[in-house]
């Protein structure tokens, strides 16, 4: 069955700009998780979304971060105002309750 | 919070040989999950192998497995008959709950593993 997808593959924006990712999660996987990784501060948690729960956001690192998933499904992680800093792999995990998550190939981003 | 060290940024082995890749962790979770993960090159994570911490016995999926010292909060990886494909980044992770919960993964910084011919 398809796994966890993630689009663009590579994104490259100015500074200041808003940025868009995705994740498709594997079907009928209840959790999605997005993590951060950088060079300087290794793999990050962001957020974790569980069904109809409310997400757990504990993990961004500041309000021009935010992600939504609509329809328990597709989720997309949105980044305003980008920084440099903000240069990273974003990666997505879905999971279905047992405890394994299943990570997609991620999204570079670069900040110019 | 909970913490992941891995104190060997890179490592290298000779093809068909066996590695050990160390990872500790400090929590105070009496239930909790621990796992290696994979990343190749290609940037997707794979988990390689998953020990639950309230069983005694550990892991193994073919030539990986684990020594798991719940009281040393220790949970090496080793690798046997080491194969070129092999070579990648491998994480350690700590993810806390119980049965049928799913909550985030803490992760180390990684080991880069170098398999050389």
């Amino acid at each position: 069955g398809a796994g966890v997808s993630q689009s663009p593959s590579n994104k490259v924006t100015e500074k200041g700009k808003d940025v868009e990712l995705r994740c498709d999660p594997i079907s009928g996987h209840t959790a999605l998780y997005w993590y951060r990784q950088s060079l300087g501060q290794g793999l990050e948690f962001l957020i974790y979304f569980q069904g109809n729960s409310a997400p757990d956001k504990s993990g961004l690192p500041s309000d021009r971060f935010s992600a939504e998933r609509t329809g328990g499904s597709v989720s997309t992680l949105t980044i305003q105002r980008t920084q440099q800093e903000d240069s990273a792999v974003y990666l997505c995990a879905s999971s279905n309750g047992v405890n394994e998550q299943f990570f997609g190939p991620g999204t570079r981003l670069t900040v110019l | 919070a909970q913490t992941v060290t891995q104190s060997q940024p890179e490592m290298s082995v000779q093809e068909a040989e066996t590695v050990t890749l160390s990872c500790t962790y400090d929590t105070s979770e009496n239930n909790y999950y621990l796992f290696w993960y994979k990343q190749p090159p290609s940037r997707q994570m794979i988990l390689v192998i998953r020990q639950e911490a309230y069983k005694q016995q550990n892991a193994t999926e073919n030539r990986f497995s684990v020594n798991f010292q719940k009281a040393a909060k220790s949970f090496s990886l080793k690798i046997s008959d080491s194969q070129l494909g092999d070579t990648a980044m491998y994480f350690c992770a700590f993810m806390r709950g119980s049965g049928g919960s799913n909550y985030k993964l803490t992760f180390g910084k990684g080991t880069l593993l170098t398999v050389n011919p």
